[in-house]
């Protein structure tokens, strides 16, 4: 069964903080992704790589970095927290030869107050 | 860039009803397409895929086919039950699979 873990599920911030998100994949997936959920906007794409070392802009990343150690874990990072960034935050992994099947976290609930 | 519209935002039904959901997109060249479920507390997961003109799609008792012309993959279930509630992603991916576009999502909400 794949397998995406995300932590932490929920977390407060305040303005101007730095925030560090994780996941951590054992499917051994060249490819990870970084989406945000909000009502309205359906799920967007921060950051993506295509494996240790890489890291792609997505379609909203301002404001966003990521960073890929390894094979496993894909971070995204918050330097500057703003309540605009309060939102769920999913984690996902997958590889050209899932023929597009990526495998969700279950969300990290993040609220910068 | 390639994008996906779901018609509706909510879908209200009662068991045993006909459900469809619209989804159009747009992208050059030929994507693949997908439907994904979310259920409460739950990421996204996999529904089914078509990659190719007039392929359908189908899982669960779901199934959407493929429409190049259109630019469409409807999802449609010929008998919905409470148990399906929840919501659903139409989405994209261009050759090589390597990035998945989403539309804004459906919520399915089934009755007994």
């Amino acid at each position: 069964e794949a397998a995406v873990t995300q932590s932490p599920r929920n977390k407060v911030a305040v303005t101007g903080g730095k925030v560090t998100l994780s996941c951590n994949q054992t499917n051994n997936h060249n490819n990870m992704y970084w989406y945000r959920q909000d009502t309205g906007h359906g799920l967007r794409l921060i950051h993506y790589s295509y494996g240790a070392g890489s890291t792609e802009k997505g379609d909203i990343p301002d404001g966003y970095k990521a960073s890929r150690p390894s094979q496993e874990n894909f971070s995204l990072i918050l330097e500057l927290a703003t309540p605009s960034q309060t939102s769920v935050y999913f984690c996902a992994s997958g590889d050209a030869g899932g023929r597009g099947e990526v495998f969700f976290g279950k969300g990290t609930r993040l609220t910068v107050v | 860039g390639d994008s996906v519209t779901q018609t509706e935002g909510q879908v209200a039904l009662s068991e045993e009803d006909f459900l469809t959901i619209h989804c159009n997109y747009s992208a050059s060249g030929y994507p693949a397409l997908f439907w994904y479920v979310q259920y409460p507390g739950e990421g996204p997961q996999f529904l089914f895929r078509a990659s190719r003109d007039k392929e359908k799609g189908s899982s669960r008792g779901f199934e959407a086919t493929y429409n190049k012309e259109a630019t469409s993959f409807h999802l449609q279930k010929a008998s919905v039950q409470e148990s399906d509630s929840a919501v659903y992603y139409c989405a994209l991916t261009g050759p090589g699979y390597n990035k998945l576009t989403f539309g804004k999502g459906t919520v399915l909400l089934v009755s007994p």
